[in-house]
């Protein structure tokens, strides 16, 4: 049974620039979840995708959008690249609402930008 | 506002030994708390889900309690190996449900020394 799975795992892209972050979520789970960790600090919510739809969304500028597909698995992508998007993103998967389930990371895709 | 806060952030400690780590929180309404292990670089991984009724839960070396009173959680550690270095994160969901934006603290920084 595979868990998270998030390609690529590194990425390097100049300011301006456009990027797309994919997310397969664990078998069995319809929920992904968003987050940006930058270096040194816990990892930020960025939204939240289920059936399809973004569900929740935290404090981010609408640069940073993204896409749920049938299959469950997610993209995140981030237009107008900034030096401070520089930062491992986190693609997390979770059952449907269910008290105390918790959510499985993936590996984290790196992105420089310069 | 709603916060996670952890101490220490940074520990050193000597294989065998014991630790405990600190976390306090501010988030309401709460129902559960976690506790993650992140290694440098990868996806947290986690290792304990306490809803506001458990006050103590194991998860092999690993040792979490809850004092919903008093908003306070703590994770030990016994007999610490090498591969315990890493950074373990407490975190909270907001809205009160498995589901949704997690709270992350920033983590407490592990090293085990031979």
């Amino acid at each position: 049974d595979a868990g998270v799975t998030q390609s690529p795992t590194h990425l390097i892209k100049t300011r301006g620039q456009q990027v797309t972050l994919r997310c397969s979520p664990k078998s069995g789970h319809d929920t992904v979840s968003w987050y940006q960790q930058a270096l040194g600090q816990g990892p930020q919510f960025i939204f939240q995708y289920y059936e399809e739809e973004e569900r929740q969304r935290g404090n981010f500028p609408d640069r940073f959008s993204g896409h749920q597909f049938p299959n469950y698995s997610s993209e995140l992508n981030v237009n107008a690249l900034l030096l401070g998007d520089s930062a491992l993103y986190l693609c997390a998967s979770s059952p449907t609402e269910g008290q105390g389930e918790t959510q499985y990371f993936g590996p984290g895709t790196r992105l420089l930008v310069l | 506002k709603n916060q996670v806060e952890q101490s220490p952030q940074s520990l050193i400690i000597l294989e065998g030994k014991n630790c405990t780590l600190q976390c306090n929180y501010t988030v309401s309404p709460f129902s559960n708390l976690r506790w993650y292990k992140q290694d440098t670089g990868r996806g947290p991984v986690s290792l304990t889900i306490m809803t506001f009724s458990e006050n103590t839960k194991s998860n092999g070396r690993y040792t979490a309690t809850l004092d919903a009173d008093t908003k306070q959680s703590s994770l030990h550690i016994t007999a610490s190996q090498l591969s315990d270095s890493a950074s373990y994160i407490c975190v909270v969901p907001l809205y009160g449900g498995s589901q949704g934006n997690l709270i992350f603290g920033k983590g407490t920084k592990l090293s085990v020394k031979p």
